[in-house]
């Protein structure tokens, strides 16, 4: 069973917008990834986001991870359109050994209008 | 750096038949993990392999088996195929043993069983 649901499963916004992605998650995690995918192609990862971590950037994203509330949200500033792709949040569970496993949450499916 | 190939990268099979996919990782990277993908149940984990022995498992009947040889490659199995065995199988790869490493994703192999 998947261990994230994320919100919205759609969103449009136009170029030059910036876009919010949410995942909440069920259990206690070691870290949160995320991860784009392109039209049914391999994944791309994006940012990591460790368990003891609040806040993280890379370039124009920026992560949030709220532990308390099982939560963490993705942000990509001044969208392009060529950040049209679906967007997964992964996460490594605490006390599953050494392990690299995901569980992947729904996904957000954005489009950025040109 | 090659990154993550993955062979072949479409298949058509009947119900019934068996399918060997492979997977090399990144050069010097010795975990490999295996997903599946649907539009139904998402992206699920199927197993992970480090230096050659399996390290976790998903919840997948033992239908699908895999195997890590000595130089890393991965294959993954699947006999007597069934319809629901439709999807994009991706193979992703990570450096070593700490659970905080990013995952490096393969382009897919996308199975359709008719």
């Amino acid at each position: 069973s998947q261990q994230g649901e994320e919100d919205p499963q759609a969103l449009s916004i136009q170029e030059g917008e910036n876009a919010t992605m949410n995942c909440s998650y069920k259990t206690s995690i070691n870290n949160l990834q995320w991860y784009r995918q392109n039209s049914g192609r391999g994944l791309v990862h994006l940012i990591l986001i460790r368990s003891n971590e609040r806040e993280k950037h890379s370039g124009r994203l920026r992560v949030t991870l709220d532990t308390s509330k099982k939560s963490s949200s993705l942000l990509i500033t001044a969208s392009r359109a060529a950040d049209t792709a679906s967007y997964f949040c992964a996460t490594v569970l605490v006390g599953g050994g050494a392990t690299n496993k995901l569980i992947f949450g729904t996904g957000t499916l954005l489009a950025v209008q040109p | 750096k090659a990154g993550v190939t993955q062979t072949p990268r479409y298949l058509i099979k009947t119900r019934g038949q068996q399918v060997t996919l492979s997977c090399s990782p990144i050069s010097g990277h010795r975990s490999v993990s295996w997903y599946q993908q649907t539009p139904g149940q998402g992206l699920q984990f199927l197993f992970e392999y480090f230096s050659e022995t399996q390290r976790n498992k998903g919840n997948f009947p033992g239908r699908f088996s895999g195997r890590q040889f000595s130089n890393s490659r991965s294959e993954m199995n699947v006999s007597t195929l069934e319809l629901g065995d439709s999807a994009l199988y991706l193979c992703a790869s990570s450096p070593g043993t700490r659970t905080t490493n990013e995952q490096f994703f393969g382009p897919g192999t996308r199975l359709t069983v008719l």
